[in-house]
């Protein structure tokens, strides 16, 4: 199995920072990975596909890139309502784990 | 616009089979380009991808819960169903279910997800 780890776990910082979330895959996934978004108490929302395709509807601070085992989410500009938690996912084949997930706080 | 909506007993006792329904509107399951999976997360913890199935009927389980799971589809009533037999309390957590783009297994994407329905396994 492919195994996917985040860094950090958890992360403090201010609306307007730059913040940048990093995934490392176990083995290289090409550009097979997913991002998530999920708030408490709802279901995780699609941002990113394919390392870097943003989902329709997802503001366009959010961005993705890498290929191989390291990837990045990067949010250009945090606003309030981004802080949530975030999930990468591969997507190289099954079975498809997910990331332990970075919990974004305000700081 | 594709909604699914999961449904089932809110209370398993252990050692006994969890059952649960996705129920999608707005398409149809047997619709090409997708297929369907669930995604389980225990409380304050992460996401576990459970299992998939495919519009042909054919599935893939995670290895870890393989011998206690049957994920099926109903077309006539356009559900998913998940059943996990022998469940402890382990096995309580936040159901997901979600629709899956399929792009072979290269690049496939989860979207959209039902709201998820709370399992707690106690006596």
């Amino acid at each position: 199995d492919i195994q996917m780890t985040q860094s950090p776990s958890s992360l403090s910082a201010s609306v307007g920072d730059r913040v940048t979330i990093t995934c490392r895959a176990s083995q290289n996934i090409s550009i097979y990975l997913s991002w998530y978004q999920q708030k408490p108490g709802t279901a995780p929302k699609l941002l990113i596909y394919t390392a870097s395709n943003l989902q329709s509807g997802v503001p366009s601070r959010f961005s993705g890139s890498g290929s191989g085992t390291d990837f990045t989410l990067t949010i250009s500009s945090l606003q309030p309502e981004d802080f949530a938690t975030y999930y990468c996912q591969q997507s190289n084949g099954n079975p498809f784990h997910f990331g332990q997930g970075t919990k974004l706080e305000i700081k | 616009q594709v909604q699914l909506q999961e449904s089932g007993p809110g209370l398993v006792k252990p050692s006994q089979t969890l059952s649960l329904t996705c129920t999608v509107s707005g398409g149809s399951i047997s619709g090409g380009g997708y297929y369907w999976s669930w995604i389980r997360q225990p409380a304050g913890k992460g996401l576990e991808w459970i299992g998939l199935i495919y519009r042909t009927g054919s599935t893939t389980y995670n290895p870890s819960l393989k011998s206690r799971l049957t994920i099926s589809a109903d077309t006539s009533k356009n559900q998913v169903s998940l059943r996990l037999t022998s469940v402890t309390a382990a096995d309580t957590a936040v159901y997901y279910c979600a629709r899956v783009t399929d792009y072979g297994g290269k690049g496939d994407y989860f979207d959209p997800w039902g709201q998820g329905t709370l399992v707690t396994v106690s006596s």
